[in-house]
């Protein structure tokens, strides 16, 4: 069983969606959860980031954290076409430079 | 600033034959590793360093050796490339220190990697 379970999709919408992407882990002791965005034939860049539980909103986007349920999910609102791309889910724990990702979510947001 | 600089972007290599892939970066970042982005399996990492001189293995390290000689610098060799090196490679770094833990990695463009 990986540590981070994601689903590859391919997730299609109409623009102005609400869209909501996921993921599950098994360690108990990740801390730090990120989530980031990948353009084909890009590199990932960092989208949202939270430390523990809780939510975290930065415009459109906010992060959510259950660590109780350990399943952390990133909402989209107004969904744009800008938005089609691949979204990475990361987390590591505290003092430690290693970072699982899952395998990603590709997302579509059709005009 | 350029922030991570990866050359080349594109490379098609024959079983058996070497290449570096180079990574440099101007964030004066001491972390840099190399990942490898294969359908399916997400983001692996290959290898890392913390600092000059300093490397280590990460997930899936056979093949490939590294070294750091200097903090800008990362380059990745594949000593005897196979059809299994197919893949995409990341070079990705971030600071060492007060927010390490949160491991917030700013990533190159990649380098897509063809091995017949």
């Amino acid at each position: 069983q990986k540590e981070v379970e994601q689903d590859p999709g391919p997730l299609s919408v109409p623009e102005g969606a609400i869209v909501s992407l996921n993921c599950t882990y098994s360690n108990s002791a990740f801390q730090y959860f990120m989530w980031y965005r990948q353009y084909s034939r890009k590199g990932p860049e960092l989208l949202m980031y939270t430390y523990s539980s809780g939510n975290k909103e930065d415009g459109r986007f906010t992060a959510q954290v259950d660590k109780s349920s350990k399943y952390i999910s990133l909402f989209i609102r107004d969904s744009q076409p800008s938005d089609s791309a691949t979204y990475l889910c990361a987390m590591s724990a505290m003092n430690t430079d290693k970072l699982i990702f899952g395998t990603g979510t590709r997302l579509q947001v059709f005009p | 600033n350029a922030g991570v600089t990866q050359t080349p972007k594109f490379q098609v290599l024959k079983t058996g034959q070497s290449m570096t892939l180079q990574c440099a970066q101007d964030m004066n970042h001491e972390y840099m590793s190399w990942y490898r982005q294969d359908p399916g399996m997400g983001l692996r990492l290959i290898h890392y360093s913390v600092g000059a001189g300093i490397t280590d293995q990460g997930e899936v390290p056979n093949g490939y050796n590294v070294s750091r000689s200097t903090t800008e610098d990362f380059p990745l060799r594949l000593l005897s490339a196979a059809p299994s090196q197919t893949s995409v490679y990341f070079c990705a770094t971030k600071p060492v220190g007060v927010f390490s833990g949160a491991n917030v990695l700013t990533f190159g463009a990649g380098s897509r990697l063809t091995v017949l």
